[in-house]
């Protein structure tokens, strides 16, 4: 079945410094694919998303690319804030199954 | 603020006990989707609904139970609650069914049975 494999956490960087969440997928037909966040006692938020190949999801100075040809979604920022600490989830909605599956999480610690 | 609403937030009751966690999607979408995310399983798919009708079932277990009502509003039964069912459970709702369209999530109501 469809699938998210996404790095595990948790990742702890210091302010400023470029972040790299790897998330690949298996999946048959042409899903879409979304990151969410999660900040600490909150909900899911859409952070951005990607509908076809080659397509580039970006948001609040995130953005990931969809790569079919490695089956990947990484999610990228080149200067992490304190503000970003947070879980990051990879999801792929299509292929399948209509709803979203999502990768277990990756939660992101930003030191000052 | 997603537009999805939830009620109640939190909510703490005993073993044995049935709980109804209720769901307003945001205004215009016919889907909704019921999610748990507990710390052993992270977001588990429990079910969804596309105006009125059960279009997808995944992890939900025989005691629980959900449905969607005329005006879009969903509502999950949770029964012979168990402690291992202490979960935030999520609801989200999207446009139509569509491989592209966003999936919107509220900010979940907290389950805790003692």
């Amino acid at each position: 079945g469809d699938s998210v494999t996404q790095m595990e956490g948790p990742v702890t960087l210091s302010e400023e410094a470029f972040l790299t969440i790897n998330c690949t997928y298996t999946a048959t037909g042409y899903p879409s694919l979304f990151w969410y966040v999660q900040y600490p006692g909150e909900g899911l938020q859409l952070l951005l998303k990607a509908t076809k190949a080659d397509d580039k999801g970006s948001n609040k100075g995130f953005e990931a690319t969809y790569r079919k040809e490695t089956t990947s979604f990484h999610l990228e920022k080149g200067s992490v804030q304190v503000s970003d600490s947070a879980v990051y989830f990879c999801a792929l909605k299509g292929g399948s199954q209509g709803n979203l599956i999502f990768g277990k999480g990756t939660k992101l610690s930003v030191k000052p | 603020d997603s537009g999805v609403t939830q009620t109640p937030k939190h909510l703490i009751t005993a073993t044995g006990q049935r709980v109804t966690l209720r769901c307003s999607p945001r205004s215009g979408d016919l889907s909704v989707y019921w999610y748990q995310q507990s710390l052993d399983q992270g977001l588990q798919f429990l079910i969804q609904y596309y105006n009125g009708e059960e279009r997808a079932k995944g992890n939900i277990l025989e005691r629980f139970s959900a449905q969607q009502f005329p005006d879009l509003h969903s509502e999950l039964n949770l029964s012979s609650l168990e402690l291992g069912d202490s979960a935030l459970y999520f609801c989200a709702s999207s446009v139509e069914d569509r491989t592209g369209n966003t999936i919107y999530f509220g900010e979940g109501s907290w389950l805790t049975v003692v």
